[in-house]
């Protein structure tokens, strides 16, 4: 079974400063990663989609990077901003070879201090 | 544009009681998505659905039920309300297996 683990579960950094935020996966055979944001009370929006034959995506001052070997993602936020602080969570597919059942992080909870 | 929109917001219910939520997408996508997302946890995959009249099981099925008559609408039905229901839920739509758009959600107390 699949099982997505992302570490710290909450980070708090001046504003400025460029951050990493971890995700791990227990299954490799993964058909694609997803990196979402969730603000207070509000639904998930998608930041960046990784394809498996994919090593990293970029978006504005976001990039994503993908090492299924090692199970591992990293999203990279670049002159962090207030307007940054929210959840982050990484979703993977439940099993190979299909996207459409995806597995949820627990998340991490982003504070950018002014 | 409105998206995926979800109705309500937010409701209480008592154990036994029975409802249905709201789930309707303005966007022709396919495929639809009910999660569930307890406190300081992920989404979990209730049920599912890639078409009109087509609907599967998710990771945590037991307890709901889902139809799908139309390409907008995919409501989900809590038939006997327990306290372990409690949560809040999430729609979410997509074009085959693009990045799915989500509603805003609806909290659901069970007492």
């Amino acid at each position: 079974k699949q099982e997505v683990t992302q570490i710290p579960a909450a980070l708090s950094v001046p504003e400025g400063e460029n951050l990493v935020l971890n995700c791990s996966f227990t299954d490799s055979a993964i058909y694609n990663l997803q990196w979402f944001r969730q603000d207070p009370g509000k639904g998930l929006t998608s930041l960046l989609l990784i394809q498996s034959s994919q090593r990293e995506q970029t978006s504005g001052r976001l990039n994503a990077s993908l090492d299924k070997s090692s199970g591992r993602s990293t999203l990279y936020i670049a002159a962090s901003q207030p307007g940054d602080s929210a959840t982050y969570l990484c979703a993977v597919p439940l099993s190979s070879g299909s996207a459409r059942q995806l597995t949820f992080g627990s998340g991490t909870q982003l504070t950018v201090l002014p | 544009n409105a998206g995926v929109t979800q109705t309500p917001k937010f409701r209480i219910l008592k154990i036994g009681q029975s409802m249905t939520l709201q789930c309707t997408q303005d966007m022709n996508h396919n495929y639809m998505y009910w999660y569930r997302q307890d406190p300081g946890m992920g989404l979990k995959l209730i049920y599912y659905s890639v078409g009109a009249g087509i609907t599967d099981k998710g990771e945590v099925p037991n307890g709901y039920n889902v139809s799908r008559s139309t390409t907008e609408d995919f409501p989900l039905r809590l038939e006997l309300a327990a306290p372990s229901q409690t949560s809040v839920y999430f729609c979410a739509s997509s074009y085959l297996d693009q990045p799915q758009h989500f509603g805003d959600g609806t909290r659901l107390s069970i007492l």
